[in-house]
């Protein structure tokens, strides 16, 4: 079975300070692909990041990279300058790969931007 | 490009009546899900397709679920009789499943309340 666990319920930073969310996972399948997603007050699910498990180098994007620990299934993210903005929850997600693959999120975790 | 759209955005209903929920997907994809997102059970796969196709419906909850994709473009959630504890957030998602990975996209949500 695949689980996706994120310890931290909530978390607080302040403004363009840097903040690390946590994620473990687990999956016997050796191809598969993690996420972030963000989900501000609107509800909106919106993709932060994505790294495939093949791959050995971190994904980054602007802001926002991943530190993926493959052997301890760790899959953290780091936000940097952190902004008002960025308060949200964050979801962590895995899937495997294949024809088709659906997503298993995590609880989330709550991220409050202080200014 | 215009993402997953869904509709209606909001509903409250009363108990007993029948609920249909729309969605898009973004064109080209091939593989569609429905989650629904509530506080006690977080996100919750219902139900997915593939070309058209039913593939796991195992998340949906009980017979009074259903779901259709009648061709590429389109697909509905329906919910008869609608319950209170059906109120939740209802996302619809798409994505171009390939054996190289695919990222999915959501929709803004559809908001249902069942009083």
């Amino acid at each position: 079975a695949q689980t996706v666990t994120q310890s931290q319920p909530e978390m607080s930073v302040q403004e363009a300070e840097t903040v690390t969310l946590s994620c473990t996972y687990d999956t016997s399948e050796n191809n598969y692909y993690l996420f972030w997603y963000k989900q501000p007050p609107s509800r909106q699910m919106i993709l932060v990041i994505r790294q495939e498990a093949y791959k050995q180098q971190n994904a980054t994007e602007n802001r926002f990279s991943v530190n993926f620990q493959k052997a301890a299934k760790s899959f953290s993210l780091k936000i940097s300058d952190s902004q008002l903005g960025d308060t949200a929850m964050y979801f962590c997600a895995l899937a495997n790969g294949g024809a088709t693959n659906k997503l298993i999120f995590g609880t989330g975790t709550l991220l409050a931007v202080q200014p | 490009d215009a993402g997953v759209i869904q509709s209606p955005r909001h509903e409250v209903t009363e108990m007993g009546q029948e609920v249909t929920l729309r969605c898009k997907p973004i064109s080209g994809h091939n593989s569609l899900f429905w989650y629904r997102q509530t506080m006690m059970r977080g996100l919750e796969l219902l139900i997915y397709f593939n070309n058209n196709v039913p593939i796991d419906d195992s998340g949906m909850p009980e017979d009074r679920f259903s779901a259709k994709m009648p061709n590429a473009s389109f697909s509905t959630l329906k919910i008869q009789p609608s319950e209170p504890r059906d109120s939740a957030v209802y996302f619809c998602a798409s994505s171009l499943s390939r054996r190289s990975g695919n990222t999915i996209y959501f929709g803004e949500g559809s908001w249902l309340t069942v009083v």
